[in-house]
């Protein structure tokens, strides 16, 4: 079957821009998380969605980044004014439920985001 | 708050050689603990996870880690390295958080090369 799918995945915008991410989850899955890895560094978690809202935001770094799943499947990550330290890559996962033991996170292949 | 420690930044072998990568935790209760590999420009995929029941865990490709809670260690081991194992690794541990849902925290990874 089809895995989480992220897109696009490259993106290159100006510093103050404003750039949208979005992911599909696997079908079926009501645990969907976006993590952060910058270069050189492992993935570091931002938000948590069970369903349609947002259950741990706390990875956020600041209210520049948001992200929705309106319809507890595709989520959108929108990050405003962009700066050149939001350059990394963004990794979205899914999961059948959030706890154990069949709470493996299944990772997409990320949206490169470069900020010029 | 959980936390996992990748003792090598990098670790080379080569073909037909013992892998060994290294990964100690810190934990404030019985932790869930996992290795994952990214393959360049590919997702993260899980190679296999210790959930509290057998110390010795098996994955996928001939990988196994052992979960030493008297080492707070869970060193990741396979007996004869393959050109395919090429990759980076990293040690994940699941932090429960206030929510009681699970996020992953990631290790800053280890690159493990293999030589002809």
């Amino acid at each position: 079957g089809a895995g989480v799918s992220q897109t696009p995945s490259n993106k290159v915008t100006e510093k103050g821009k404003y750039v949208e991410l979005r992911c599909d989850p696997i079908s079926g899955h009501t645990a969907l998380y976006w993590y952060r890895q910058s270069l050189g560094q492992g993935p570091e978690f931002l938000i948590y969605f069970q369903g349609t809202g947002a259950a741990d935001d706390s990875g956020l770094p600041n209210d520049r980044f948001f992200a929705v799943r309106p319809e507890g499947s595709v989520s959108t990550l929108k990050i405003q004014r962009t700066e050149r330290g939001d350059s990394a890559v963004y990794l979205c996962a899914s999961s059948p439920t959030p706890r154990p033991p069949y709470n493996e996170q299944f990772f997409g292949p990320g949206t490169r985001l470069t900020v010029l | 708050a959980q936390s996992v420690t990748q003792l090598d930044s990098h670790v080379s072998v080569s073909e037909g050689t013992p892998v060994l990568l290294r990964c100690n935790y810190s934990s404030s209760y019985s932790p869930s603990l996992f290795w994952y590999v990214q393959h360049p420009n590919k997702g993260l995929q899980l190679l296999l996870k210790y959930t509290s029941a057998a110390t010795l865990v098996k994955g996928i490709n001939g990988f196994e880690a052992e979960f030493k809670k008297s080492e707070t260690s869970f060193h990741l081991t396979k007996p004869s390295a393959h050109m395919s194992d090429a990759a980076e690794y990293f040690c994940v541990v699941s932090d429960l958080g206030d929510t009681g849902f699970q996020k992953l925290v990631f290790g800053t990874g280890t690159r493990l090369l293999v030589s002809p």
